[in-house]
């Protein structure tokens, strides 16, 4: 079956550093994906929809200049925490769409554990 | 407001024993429904999904059913196991839109 592979799954960085997650579909073309943060026992919270080839649609509270979002190809997109601080620590997890079948299947990826000091 | 509730928040059985876990929905227009499962520190996996059309549908000892009219659906486990103890969550599509609606999800944890 088709595989959202995400990375790296976990990372410790400093306040004030960027972090760059990567989500990649293997084995299909994914012109829509999805960006999530979770944080400890809660649900998935939409942060973005990342289109192939145009701008990312944030949703409302979350800032596109801090959660940079670029999908330069139809197999990748990629979230950049800019000026990470502590808050931003959380789980970050993303989906991308397989409009091949008729269902029109979601695929997650396996998360990314942010932590910042 | 969540569009897609989910009931119990929190739930805990023996192993081997079944579960239900529900979820209503008001999004309209109705496109699919998805059941989720998500370990901790893990990616969602999908379990099943239903289409406009589709009352019932298996995967394993997972089950899902689902009543357009009543905008309702369950997923029931049967013979659980320590595996099982996840969170199960419930997505919505809008028909038309490409955006899915999450429920909080389902806590379940099975106990030996």
């Amino acid at each position: 079956g088709a595989v959202v592979s995400q990375h790296p799954s976990r990372v410790i960085c400093k306040s004030g550093t960027s972090v760059k997650i990567e989500c990649r579909s293997l084995d299909f073309q994914a012109t829509t994906m999805f960006w999530y943060r979770q944080f400890p026992k809660q649900s998935l919270m939409l942060m973005a929809t990342s289109n192939e080839g145009s701008k990312a649609t944030y949703e409302q509270g979350v800032e596109k200049d801090k959660f940079l979002i670029n999908h330069a190809s139809l197999t990748l997109s990629t979230l950049t925490v800019t000026s990470a601080h502590p808050e931003d620590s959380s789980f970050y997890i993303c989906s991308a769409r397989d409009s091949r079948q008729t269902n029109e299947k979601l695929f997650f990826g396996s998360g990314t554990q942010l932590s910042v000091l | 407001k969540n569009q897609v509730e989910q009931s119990p928040q929190s739930l805990i059985i023996l192993e081997g024993k079944n579960c239900t876990l529900q979820c209503n929905y008001t999004v309209s227009p109705f496109s699919n429904l998805r059941w989720y499962k998500q370990d901790t520190g893990r990616g969602p996996v999908s379990l099943t999904i239903m289409t406009f059309s589709e009352n019932t549908k298996s995967n394993g000892r997972y089950t899902a059913t689902l009543d357009a009219d009543t905008k309702q659906s369950s997923l029931h486990i049967t013979a659980s196991q320590l595996s099982d103890s996840a969170s199960y969550i419930c997505v919505v599509d809008k028909g038309g839109s490409y955006i899915p609606t999450f429920g909080r999800g389902t806590s379940l944890i099975v106990h030996p």
